[in-house]
């Protein structure tokens, strides 16, 4: 059974550096095929689609965005990471992680987390 | 990259059946079978309803059907269900840098 958990600080300051990990159960990131994402959702917003990260170590970021953000993952621990700098109030949104299949479809989610920008 | 255009809303009585469409370009859309719809309950994470244009995942009622035709996918719910009403967001690989693309979001409302 898949499972998906994100985790990370619910207020930062803006200018901050935000740091998320999601952590995954039921497939490994070093299976050939494998891929996360990372989607984002203000309040009473549509879905906003920010990265993916694949099991041979290949990454894409939404353009919009591209310059603000890392991600990355850490197969021992089954985790993936994203980064993103200078943190803005328009920045507070649910941040989801999510298992992509190979139609580009997004599998399940986890269960998001709500990231505050605020001073 | 634009977001794909949905409604803003749809409704329809139990039993019904509602159409909500997803318009976008030859770049995502129109040029790939790769569009995948949503369901997403208030305050629940999205739920994957479609993939590959017009593939339901197990578990998901065959009361769900979608299809594609030019630049625009369409998401058919029949026999509308109370349980049916949520916000439904359609997805698409695009061409561009950005690679996936969501939605503007419909709210689906069961009278």
């Amino acid at each position: 059974q898949v499972t998906l958990k994100e985790s990370g600080p619910a207020l930062v300051k803006p200018t901050q550096t935000l740091t998320l990990t999601c952590t995954f159960s039921g497939f490994s990131l070093s299976s050939s095929g494998m891929r996360a994402n990372w989607i984002r959702q203000p309040p009473g917003k549509a879905l906003e689609w920010l990265a993916r990260i694949d099991w041979d170590d290949e990454k894409f970021y939404s353009t919009s965005l591209k310059t603000r953000l890392t991600i990355s993952k850490d197969t021992s621990k089954n985790q993936v990471v994203l980064t993103m700098t200078n943190m803005d109030p328009v920045d507070t949104a649910t941040y989801y992680c999510a298992q992509m299949g190979p139609q580009w479809e997004l599998l399940l989610w986890g269960q998001g987390t709500l990231v505050t920008v605020s001073s | 990259q634009s977001a794909l255009t949905q409604p803003a809303s749809v409704s329809g009585s139990p039993g019904q059946s509602i159409t909500i469409s997803c318009t976008g370009t030859s770049s995502d859309v129109g040029g790939y079978n790769f569009v995948s719809w949503y369901q997403q309950h208030p305050g629940k994470a999205p739920k994957l309803m479609i993939y590959g244009v017009n593939n339901r995942p197990s578990g998901v009622s065959n009361r769900f059907s979608a299809s594609k035709s030019g630049n625009t996918a369409s998401l058919t719910i029949s026999g509308l269900q109370a349980e049916d009403e949520a916000d439904y967001y359609c997805m698409s690989y695009a061409s561009s840098s950005t690679r996936v693309v969501f939605g503007t979001g419909t709210k689906v409302t069961v009278l």
